[in-house]
């Protein structure tokens, strides 16, 4: 059974500051890596893709690929109340487009 | 641009009857999801088409579940009979294949009493 890993949180940050999430996976030939965001009640959206070893920077995201440790991160820089929400990392397994979710890290952002 | 448009929003039922639920994937897409969210078990993949063919259904709990996608711009997943423990929110995803991105529904919420 491939798995990927997060840690459920609930993350608090204080407003402004760097959220750090983690995500380890366990198919070594994934090559493809999501971020999603899910607000309570919403559905997941996506807000980072990553392929490349290395770091990736869209806005005040920034996603980080270590396959050789099979390690993807997403930071939040400044981050901000809207920010209040639960990420899901996901990892694409075969040819086909299939997805496979963490069970997510809530992320609470404090004024 | 419209996205995936998912009906009905929300749905109650009773134990034993038939639930239906319907997808319209963003056109041009040729990839179709549905997956079943829970506090419990999160996020899982239950079945998934490729240009409208079934590519892997080994997530379908059960064989009380069955879904279709007779074209491209509509499936079904079905439920008969439905039992309490169905009760969840299902999200149908399309993507396209160039992208590997998939994008969701505003999902189904399902309560079985």
């Amino acid at each position: 059974q491939k798995e990927v890993e997060q840690n459920s949180g609930p993350l608090s940050v204080p407003e402004g500051a760097i959220a750090s999430l983690n995500c380890t996976y366990s198919d070594r030939g994934s090559q493809s890596f999501f971020w999603y965001r899910q607000y309570s009640g919403k559905s997941p959206e996506l807000i980072m893709s990553i392929y490349s070893n290395g770091d990736k920077e869209d806005g005040r995201f920034t996603a980080q690929l270590n396959k050789a440790s099979q390690y993807v991160s997403l930071l939040i820089r400044d981050s901000q109340p809207s920010d209040s929400a639960t990420y899901l990392c996901a990892v694409k397994e075969g040819s086909w487009g299939k997805l496979q979710f963490g069970a997510g890290t809530q992320v609470v952002v404090t004024p | 641009d419209a996205g995936v448009i998912q009906s009905p929003r929300h749905e109650v039922t009773e134990m034993g009857q038939e639930v239906t639920l319907r997808c319209k994937p963003i056109s041009g897409h040729n990839s179709l999801f549905w997956y079943r969210q829970t506090m419990m078990r999160g996020l899982e993949l239950l079945i998934y088409f490729n240009n409208n063919v079934p590519i892997d259904d080994s997530g379908m709990p059960e064989d009380r579940f069955s879904a279709k996608m007779p074209n491209a711009s509509f499936s079904t997943l079905k439920i008969q009979p439905s039992e309490p423990r169905d009760s969840a929110v299902y999200f149908c995803a399309s993507g396209g294949q160039i992208q590997e991105t998939q994008y969701f529904g505003p999902g189904t919420r399902l309560l079985v009493l």
